[in-house]
């Protein structure tokens, strides 16, 4: 069965850079598909951020383009989210999912930016 | 960014009763290989969201087929046949054809 379990702080400071890790079982993720982050703000809206290939490539949403990163330890099975300069507005709930489809999400990390 | 407006943004049902989601594009989600890259998703309360249907209209295994998607171009259709109370949640469509992926403001499933 494939599961992806998000991680990290739950609280970061104002200025400060996020990092979250995703670890995937039940696949390899450079056997295939693509690999995002993604945020949902209070309330309703959803917010794709970026995503690492199995190749290796990545793709950001140009609203983040100049705070994000997003990396891998393919030992590990894992990838991982840092977003930089981060403000209140990026407080969230944080999930990794699989494909352009997002068939397997992550449970979610809330993440709470506050000093 | 391509912009997905769903309707209603709140919707009240009975169980047993049928109900339909839309969801307008502000630009075509026809991708020049052919496909659509229109999807629905569900988020249960203190769930992550599920998918539902991928590809306008293809069931996810595992999925009821009580749920149905419809549609081409810039407007789409998710159809609940029969809603039960494992149905209740807010739905959001998303679309994966253009950059960045986008998806719509969600639409809540209540229970009247």
């Amino acid at each position: 069965e494939i599961q992806l379990q998000e991680s990290g702080p739950g609280l970061v400071k104002p200025s400060q850079s996020l990092s979250l890790t995703c670890s995937v079982t039940g696949y390899t993720i450079t056997s295939g598909y693509d690999w995002s982050w993604i945020r949902k703000f209070p309330g309703n809206k959803m917010e794709w951020m970026g995503y690492i290939s199995y190749s290796g490539s990545t793709n950001y949403n140009p609203s983040l383009k100049s705070r994000i990163s997003i990396t891998r330890d393919t030992s590990k099975n894992q990838f991982f989210l840092q977003l930089n300069s981060v403000t209140t507005e990026d407080t969230a709930t944080y999930y990794c999912a699989r494909k352009y489809y997002f068939d397997y999400w992550g449970q979610g990390v809330m993440v709470t930016v506050s000093s | 960014d391509v912009v997905l407006t769903q309707t209603p943004p709140t919707l009240s049902a009975t169980i047993g009763q049928s109900v339909s989601i839309s969801c307008r594009s502000s630009q075509s989600l026809l991708h020049s290989n052919g496909n659509t890259y229109l999807n629905w998703l569900l988020q249960r309360p203190g769930q992550p969201p599920q998918l539902l249907i991928y590809l306008v209209s293809r069931l996810e295994s595992g999925v009821p087929n009580r749920f149905s998607g419809s549609g081409s171009g810039t407007d789409f259709t998710l159809k609940i046949s029969g809603v039960e109370a494992e149905d209740l949640g807010v739905y959001y469509c998303v679309q994966s054809t253009h950059a960045p992926r986008t998806f719509g403001g969600g639409t809540k499933l209540e229970l009247k």
